[in-house]
């Protein structure tokens, strides 16, 4: 059963516009959420995180917003480069509930293509 | 460069061999992970390593031996693999305690082929 579902395998946007990549998950335990990019032949480095106690995290063209009640988070990329080109993972993990806090659960993944 | 290493990068093996992955990070993160990535899946974890002792194995089989014998190495023992087995294996270190939420830091991973 996965507790982390990412439903778009992939998403292609123009250069210079917005991407919004979307994530969903089913453990109320979840409360803390990072975005991390996957280049291929490269593992995946982190991009951007949010805790369960803010709604809206920022750095830079990244934004990421979690909404607790609907347990769904996206990450808004603007203006959108083709070097983002990549596999984006949505990860999520159970911090203040004790025991592995550090255990990150993924989703699938999802490729975003940035058209020039 | 993330500061975690793995070697190789590349391995083809027998179903018979004996071979090794190797990670290393030099962050001063006191856990350390290995994690399988198979085609259209999620990252799976397999093993963590906290402060140099196990303390989670994701039911993956005795065919993987995983090996942490100080804070900045981790190895994990592949014997008798399956092609199933074939995929990338990623590891991962990240420090334990801060003040809220930790990130793991990935190596390159080892794109694994068991003929």
């Amino acid at each position: 059963d996965q507790q982390v579902k990412q439903n778009s395998p992939s998403l292609s946007v123009q250069e210079g516009r917005i991407s919004i990549l979307n994530c969903d998950y089913t453990n109320s335990m979840f409360d803390y959420f990072l975005w991390y990019k996957k280049y291929p032949a490269e593992g995946p480095t982190f991009l951007i995180s949010i805790s369960s106690i803010k709604d809206k995290n920022e750095d830079g063209r990244f934004t990421v917003f979690l909404n607790k009640s609907a347990k769904h988070l996206s990450l808004h990329i603007v203006p959108s480069q083709p070097g983002d080109s990549a596999v984006y993972f949505c990860a999520a993990s159970a911090f203040n509930s004790g025991g592995s806090n550090y255990k990150l659960t993924f989703g699938k993944g999802t490729l975003l293509t940035v058209n020039p | 460069e993330t500061g975690v290493t793995q070697t190789p990068r590349h391995l083809v093996m027998g179903m018979t061999n004996k071979k090794s992955l190797k990670c290393e990070q030099h962050l001063g993160h006191n856990a350390m992970y290995w994690y399988k990535q198979s085609a259209k899946k999620p990252l799976e974890l397999m093993f963590v390593y906290s402060l140099e002792e196990r303390v989670e194995n994701n039911s993956v089989p005795s065919r993987f031996s995983p090996e942490c014998p100080n804070s900045s190495h981790l190895f994990l023992h592949l014997h008798t693999l399956q092609p199933e087995d074939s995929a990338l294996y990623l590891c991962a270190s990240s420090p334990l305690f801060e003040a809220y939420g930790t990130e793991a830091f990935f190596g390159q991973g080892t794109r694994l082929t068991v003929v």
